[in-house]
């Protein structure tokens, strides 16, 4: 079973508008920390934002807010005034706090274009 | 502070060869990922090293194999390369202590095309 689903392959969006990429996981673990991060053209993963599963409140960062529903295994971005620049393919992973596990697994991503 | 480097950026290999992938983490990170990207596959986790110590696995063939170095840099090599292989191989460090907030960050990948 697919511990992350992101279920938009591509998103276009008007500059200056906000925009939500949707992010779904699956774990019986309760201890768990979800990450986004931006892949532009060149390959780089950038990270973007971090929520833990004990979290009481939404994280953010800058332009960027994670909308975090516990009950329902969500964790979307939320990014605020797209620019031209936000342009890329994002990418919704999860850890499972085991002791010395820093495997991250991915969902397969949104891509997002940015339309002036 | 410098991030994560790979080097090469770019590698090009003839089926059967072998390749080896450089990273050098961020100072102070002693724990190194390593992933690997595809379009058909996507992002899947390699392997982990941590203290010089492969610490986790993904499930990968035993041609994919690592190492890290004291001073926390880590190398990855790929033996009989197979057409299969060409991908971005992305490696990630932080610091290792696995709980919260432990944020990986990445490099610039190494892209590999086998011919």
């Amino acid at each position: 079973a697919q511990k992350i689903t992101q279920t938009q392959p591509g998103m276009f969006v008007q500059e200056k508008e906000a925009v939500t990429l949707d992010c779904t996981y699956d774990t019986s673990d309760p201890s768990y920390g979800l990450f986004w991060y931006k892949q532009p053209s060149s390959g780089e993963m950038i990270f973007l934002i971090y929520q833990g599963s004990y979290d009481q409140q939404n994280a953010t960062e800058g332009r960027y807010s994670l909308n975090f529903q516990k009950a329902r295994k969500s964790a979307n971005l939320v990014i605020s005034a797209s620019q031209l620049g936000d342009s890329a393919m994002y990418f919704c992973a999860m850890r499972e706090w085991n002791f010395g596990n820093e495997k991250l697994t991915f969902g397969t991503g949104t891509r997002l274009t940015i339309i002036p | 502070k410098a991030g994560v480097t790979q080097t090469p950026r770019y590698l090009i290999k003839t089926r059967g060869q072998q390749v080896t992938l450089s990273c050098s983490p961020i100072s102070g990170h002693r724990s190194v990922s390593w992933y690997q990207q595809t379009p058909g596959q996507g992002l899947q986790f390699l392997f982990e090293y941590f203290s010089e110590t492969q610490r986790n696995k993904g499930n990968f063939p035993g041609r994919f194999s690592g190492r890290q170095f004291s001073n926390s840099r880590s190398e990855m090599n790929v033996s009989t390369l197979e057409l299969g292989d060409s991908a971005l191989y992305l490696c990630a460090s932080s610091l290792g202590t696995g709980g919260d907030r432990n944020i990986q960050y990445f490099g610039a990948g190494t892209r590999l095309s086998v011919l």
